[in-house]
């Protein structure tokens, strides 16, 4: 039972454009998402997250929006540089001391 | 500061036999995590330490084990090893008891082939 999904394995855009990642949710009760960003042979590190309260969080050019009722969220980088090539996953947090829960990720490709 | 140390980088073993993965989490950081990345499944949650005792494990047959020890060093092994088995083992450390924040750190992993 897939509890986040990731539907695109992959997505291709051009340089300096959106790039647009996107991620589904079954369980009401994820309190916090977060996207890991993975380069081949290292591990994921974090680079965005957001509390169920809110709706929108940025930090530069990266920003997540959370659409609760559609239990949809979305991870949007803009410009699209060459150096965002890399495989992201969305992760959930359920209530209390509980481990994070991946999707299967999503390969980005961006095009120079 | 050190990061999250997994050793080996790379291991190959042959059907049957058992395997052991070390990870030496950040200095101070008391949890442990453990997950296999395959390319189908993504992260999947294998079991998560803290203070040497196991306290989260995930959907995975008894063939899959771990420990952590007093220096918060963690171990898994697995035994009776299988082709599906063939992976990359990510070890994640935090200073928290469950290692589900931005808090989480990842090493590079262990990527274990089964021939």
């Amino acid at each position: 039972d897939q509890q986040v999904k990731q539907n695109s394995p992959s997505l291709s855009v051009q340089e300096g454009r959106i790039s647009i990642l996107n991620c589904d949710y079954t369980n009401s009760m994820f309190d916090y998402f977060l996207w890991y960003k993975k380069y081949p042979a290292e591990g994921p590190t974090f680079l965005i997250s957001i509390s169920s309260i809110k709706d929108k969080n940025e930090d530069g050019r990266f920003t997540v929006f959370l659409n609760k009722s559609a239990k949809h969220l979305s991870l949007h980088i803009v410009p699209s540089q060459p150096g965002d090539s890399a495989v992201y996953f969305c992760a959930a947090r359920p209530s209390g001391n509980t481990p994070l829960v991946f999707g299967k990720g999503t390969r980005l490709s961006v095009i120079a | 500061k050190a990061g999250v140390t997994q050793t080996p980088r790379y291991l190959i073993k042959t059907r049957g036999q058992q395997v052991t993965l070390s990870c030496s989490p950040i200095s101070g950081h008391r949890s442990v995590s453990w997950y296999q990345q395959t390319p189908g499944q993504g992260l999947q949650f294998l079991f998560e330490y803290f203070s040497e005792t196991q306290r989260n494990k995930g959907n995975f047959p008894g063939r899959f084990s771990g420990r952590q020890f007093s220096n918060s060093r963690s171990e898994m092994n697995v035994s009776t090893l299988e082709l599906g088995d063939s992976a990359l083992y990510l070890c994640a450390s935090s200073p928290r008891m469950t290692a589900s924040s931005t808090e989480a750190f990842f090493g590079q992993g262990t990527r274990l082939t089964v021939v």
